[in-house]
């Protein structure tokens, strides 16, 4: 089955800083990569996705590059604001409807 | 829509004793997955359907669990007899696969704690 590996496990910066999260997945028929954001007591939400046919996206503050050779992917997120402050998942889908996560990664916004 | 309803919120129970969780989907969506959420494992898939159809419960931990969909608006997980082991937090999802749109949409959990 997909092998879904994330780093950091936990990231702190200073607001008006960057935050970089990685991930690397083992099957190479995954096609589509999603992001999530949790915040506490909260259930996982959708932040961005990415399909295998395109190696950038970018939404405002958030973007996510796909390298398909590497098999890895990152989600960016510039000028952090301490609404950023959460857990952030990735997820790698190789079967119809079936989502592999990271272990996740805490993100700490300092003001 | 007010998307996934999970219930109840909070559980807490005696070990041994039966719980059930429930989950209404989003109206239309044809997945419902169910996840456990520990700070050992993250999040674990424990069962998927499709149309209603269990698809893959390879992720089931035990036999004392199981999960039902009687029709499109509702399914259950079932965990008889609990142990303190199960406590953590499951979820329940929804996604709808047609078309371009994938994104599995979460409900607010259900925390289990078995004492």
């Amino acid at each position: 089955g997909e092998n879904v590996e994330q780093h950091p496990s936990t990231l702190s910066v200073q607001e008006g800083d960057s935050a970089v999260i990685k991930c690397t997945y083992s099957d190479s028929a995954s096609n589509y990569f999603p992001w999530y954001k949790q915040e506490l007591g909260k259930g996982p939400q959708l932040i961005i996705d990415i399909r295998s046919n395109v190696g950038e996206k970018k939404d405002q503050r958030i973007a996510v590059t796909l390298n398909k050779t590497a098999k890895h992917f990152s989600l960016h997120i510039t000028e952090t604001q301490p609404e950023d402050s959460a857990v952030y998942f990735c997820a790698a889908r190789y079967l119809h409807g079936k989502l592999s996560f990271g272990a996740g990664t805490t993100v700490t916004v300092r003001a | 829509d007010a998307g996934v309803i999970q219930s109840p919120r909070h559980e807490v129970t005696e070990m041994g004793q039966e719980v059930t969780l429930r989950c209404k989907p989003i109206s239309g969506h044809d997945y419902l997955f169910w996840y456990r959420q520990t700070m050992m494992r993250g999040l674990e898939l424990l069962i998927y359907f499709n149309n209603n159809v269990p698809i893959d419960d390879s992720g089931m931990p035990e036999d004392r669990f199981s999960a039902k969909m009687p029709n499109a608006s509702f399914s259950t997980l079932k965990i008889q007899p609990s142990e303190p082991r199960d406590s953590a937090v499951y979820f329940c999802a929804s996604s709808n696969e047609r078309g371009m749109s994938s994104e599995a949409f979460f409900g607010q959990g259900t925390r289990l704690t078995v004492v």
